[in-house]
This record gives structure tokens, sequence and C-alpha cells, in this order.
């Protein structure tokens, strides 16, 4: 149980369009997803979170405008990176926690396998 | 402040040495502590955890000790293998729930 997708794993777009990353949980709803990124060696970083159906809550620095989250099902989050560039090129991660599920703990993430966009 | 420390890799082992991997973290309150191991090209899979102190998380001959008097949670293992090489993150949780704090990724080569 408790397995999280992201669609898809890997995405090579030109400079200047959006691309969205899907993430799903698939056999437990995800009260809460997060959003991060990932730079060559280095560790995660946090994005955003999102509660469903409310606004996502961005890390500082992280423009809302340009990584739209949308967080619209319990099961279901999607990252639009909006006119994307060479900067944006990225591994992006997903992860989703549960608030109920029977047997965990409360604070226990799920992560996705992780998405890698690369901007021409 | 939360924030979670550990040593520097790249650690190159031979199969079958002893692994250490030293994380110590700061944080108020009494947070949990994960283990989570990142194979090359993949997302983040939990390797252990522990919720209070002196638990002992331990999965695939992996163990660590939620040491609350020393603030650490150090990462061993008898004897490596060469399917262990990954990068191993550190990270925390406050007790009352939210974001996941990393360290910064400690990278372990096995060589046969």
């Amino acid at each position: 149980g408790a397995v999280v997708s992201q669609h898809p794993s890997w995405v090579i777009c030109k400079s200047g369009t959006s691309v969205k990353i899907e993430c799903r949980s698939l056999d437990f709803q995800a009260t809460t997803m997060f959003w991060y990124r990932q730079f060559p060696k280095q560790s995660l970083m946090l994005m955003a979170t999102s509660n469903e159906g409310s606004k996502a809550t961005y890390e500082q620095g992280v423009e809302k405008d340009k990584f739209l989250i949308n967080h619209a099902s319990l099961t279901l989050s999607t990252l639009t990176v909006t006119s994307a560039h060479p900067e944006d090129s990225s591994f992006y991660i997903c992860s989703a926690r549960d608030g109920g599920l029977a047997g965990q703990s409360y604070n226990e993430q799920f992560f996705g396998p992780g998405t890698r966009l690369t901007v021409l | 402040g939360n924030s979670v420390t550990q040593m520097e890799g790249p650690v190159t082992l031979s199969e079958e040495a002893f692994l250490t991997i030293n994380c110590t973290y700061t944080a108020t309150g009494y947070p949990s502590l994960f283990w989570y191991v990142q194979y090359p090209g993949e997302g983040l899979q939990l390797l252990l955890k522990a919720t209070k102190a002196d638990d002992k998380g331990s999965n695939k001959g992996f163990e660590a000790t939620y040491r609350k008097e020393t603030t650490s949670f150090h990462l061993e293992k008898g004897s490596v293998q060469v399917s262990d090489s990954a990068v191993y993150f550190c990270a925390l949780t406050p007790r009352q729930g939210g974001k996941l704090i990393f360290g910064q990724g400690t990278e372990l080569s096995v060589k046969p």
C-alpha cells in the first residue's frame, strides 16, 4: 500500500512552453501533497505544500505564478511549470501524506518516483 | 529552527564493509526521524524511521537509533553490498506534522 505515482517520468520541452506534471496517490487519500525540486547531487528543496481543495502554500523564493499547483481531489495534485526555461530543468518529486491510513504515522510522507524535466 | 546535518560524501566502501553515516539534528519538541534512500534516477524510498527517543528503526540490514541525548540518528549496516550504492537522506518532521526537513544527502558507493 501507500503508492504514489508521477506522470510523466521524463519530459523534454522547448523554452517558453508549459509542462504539467501529475502526482497521484494510488491506494490512499492524500490530504496533503508536497512538491520538491532536486538539483543534481543535491538535497530536495521543498517548493510548496498543497492541501486538497485549497490554495497551495509556497516556500520563500518559489514563484507561485511560474509553478502552478492544483490539488483538486484527494488523489491528484498537478504541478504546471509555465513558460519553462532551461534553468527550470530539474528533477521534480512529489510526496503525499495521509492523515488516516491505518497503522501509519501521521507524519509519514510517501514519495513518487520523480519527473525529470529538460527544457531546451 | 529545525535542521538536519549529515556527514559529507561521497563514501566509498568495499563490499561487506561496515557502514556508518552520521546524522545529527536540531529541533524543537520531539520530532520523528527518518532515513530515505534514493537509487540513481529514482525518487525517494523510506528506509527506516523512529518516532520517539530510544526507538530503533531497522530495514534491509540497516539500523538507526533515535538518540535524544546526542540529537543523533546515525545509520549503520554491518555488511554493505554493491546494491546498497545510492544516496541516503536523513530527515525529520516535527511531531505536530508538516514539512519534512532533509539533510544534504550522503552518496554511498560500494565497490565489489
